[in-house]
């Protein structure tokens, strides 16, 4: 069974560029996670959707990231403009259950570096 | 909002059990307890789940007090593979409390 992918592996742009990142959960996983992890400390939620439905994205910095989830399947993550800050890995889960503490399935991230 | 505290680092000789224990004194009714595994560059990865006396599993036990005041992830028979960082989770399955995975405890397997 394929697991969460997600793309680019890497990316490196100057500040005030915008960046995408691409996620495609597991078959048949309704709920999708974003995260983002600065280095030696652990994930934090970004947003989750529950379908194509985001029914949690309190965390989620608005003026600048945007997420979508269009179909209830793949998903997108935009920053724009990124800045310094927002060099951190961003990962993506995806669980077949409903809520928040349920067993999540994760990427293996996206390594962002803002010039 | 159900806060966890567990050592920022341990160091295990190989073969050994390696017992990892979490503080979470304000746990709520309807929390679970729930235990992550990452490895350098890769996404954390699901371990073990659990919420009241003992979870076990192919991979990892899971020790509950009555109190449910703090857990213990026990992990049989360490190998250099296991070197990795672990993170304790609570929080309600369906509830609004946050998901929060701190900082964790980073585990070194010497040989």
């Amino acid at each position: 069974e394929a697991g969460v992918v997600q793309s680019p592996r890497y990316k490196i742009i100057e500040k005030k560029q915008p960046v995408a990142f691409w996620c495609n959960p597991i078959s048949g996983h309704n709920t999708l996670y974003w995260y983002l992890q600065n280095l030696g400390q652990g994930p934090e939620l970004l947003i989750r959707y529950e379908n194509e439905e985001a029914v949690d994205d309190s965390q989620l910095p608005k003026d600048r990231f945007s997420a979508e989830r269009l179909k209830g399947v793949d998903s997108t993550l935009k920053i724009q403009p990124a800045e310094l800050g927002d060099s951190a890995v961003y990962l993506c889960a995806s669980s077949p259950h409903r809520g928040r503490y349920n067993e999540q399935f994760f990427g293996p991230g996206t390594r962002l570096t803002v010039l | 909002l159900a806060k966890t505290t567990q050592p920022i680092s341990m160091d295990s000789y190989e073969g050994q059990e390696v017992n990892i224990t979490c503080s979470h004194n304000n746990i709520a009714t309807n929390d679970y307890i729930t235990w992550y595994q990452q490895f350098p560059s890769q996404g954390p990865r699901f371990i073990i789940q659990g919420y009241k006396t003992k979870v076990t599993n192919e991979v990892a036990s899971l020790f509950i007090p009555a109190d449910r005041k703090s857990s213990t992830l026990s992990l049989p028979r360490v190998s250099l593979s296991d070197t990795a960082v672990y993170y304790c989770l609570v929080g309600d399955k369906d509830g609004a409390n946050n998901l929060f995975f701190g900082t964790g405890t980073r585990l070194t397997v010497i040989p």
